[in-house]
């Protein structure tokens, strides 16, 4: 059974820094394509970033490019999302996603499962 | 950027009538080299995360109920609940590529 559990969210001030962690199981983490995506509270959702399973291709939503770093470490089977100079609007759930890539076109498809999120408010 | 537009924002149906969610996208998710749409529909109840309902348009995910279907070609798709029960109250999301739809709040009339 595939599992992704969340970690690292909480309050942080404004221009802060901190770091989501997402421990997966149930299946080889290198082998997929990994996101976060984010929901405000009340809102819908937000991707936010993703990355290939060798690590080697990292993609962002514009609303954080050049603030937040995903990466992850294959041998601890975890996905991580570096988030830095946050903002107020940067509050929200953040979950990890699995991502199922369309081969025939060679980019993401839809998200097969999801872990229960972390909550990351920004706020002074 | 692609953006997907959903309609209505939300909806209320009695129980055992049909439920229409419609989600349009702003250019066309079919891809002439394998005829499939690559539209996604996601289902979150509150206090969840999403699950994933319908793929390509039309393709259940294993475990959902047959009363979901999804139908639609190119820029406009349908999610239709065609009896709805007390549990599917919950918001629906349409998915394409790295944009999602604003959502659609289904409830109980």
């Amino acid at each position: 059974e595939v599992q992704l559990v969340e970690s690292g969210g909480g309050l942080v001030q404004p221009g802060g820094s901190l770091r989501l962690s997402c421990a997966a199981s149930g299946f080889t983490s290198s082998n997929y394509w990994m996101s976060w995506v984010r929901q405000a509270p009340g809102k819908g959702l937000e991707w936010v970033a993703n990355i290939k399973g060798d690590g080697s291709e990292k993609y962002y939503g514009d609303s954080v490019k050049g603030r937040f770093t995903i990466s992850r470490d294959n041998a601890k089977n975890s996905l991580y999302l570096q988030m830095n100079s946050l903002r107020a609007e940067d509050t929200a759930v953040y979950y990890c996603a699995r991502d199922n890539i369309a081969v025939a076109v060679g980019r993401l498809d839809y998200f097969d499962d999801w872990g229960q999120g972390t909550l990351v408010t920004v706020s002074s | 950027d692609i953006v997907m537009t959903q309609s209505p924002d939300s909806l209320a149906v009695s129980l055992g009538e049909r439920a229409t969610i419609n989600c349009k996208s702003s250019q066309s998710v079919l891809y002439s080299s394998n005829n499939k749409n690559y539209l996604t529909w996601y289902q979150q109840k509150p206090g969840q995360p999403p699950k994933l309902l319908i793929y390509w348009a039309s393709t259940r995910e294993s475990g959902v109920p047959d009363r979901f279907s999804g139908s639609g070609s190119g820029t406009d798709f349908t999610l239709t609940i065609s009896s709805l029960q007390a549990e599917d109250v919950a918001v629906y999301y349409c998915q394409q590529f790295r944009a999602f739809g604003q959502g659609t709040k289904v409830e109980i009339k």
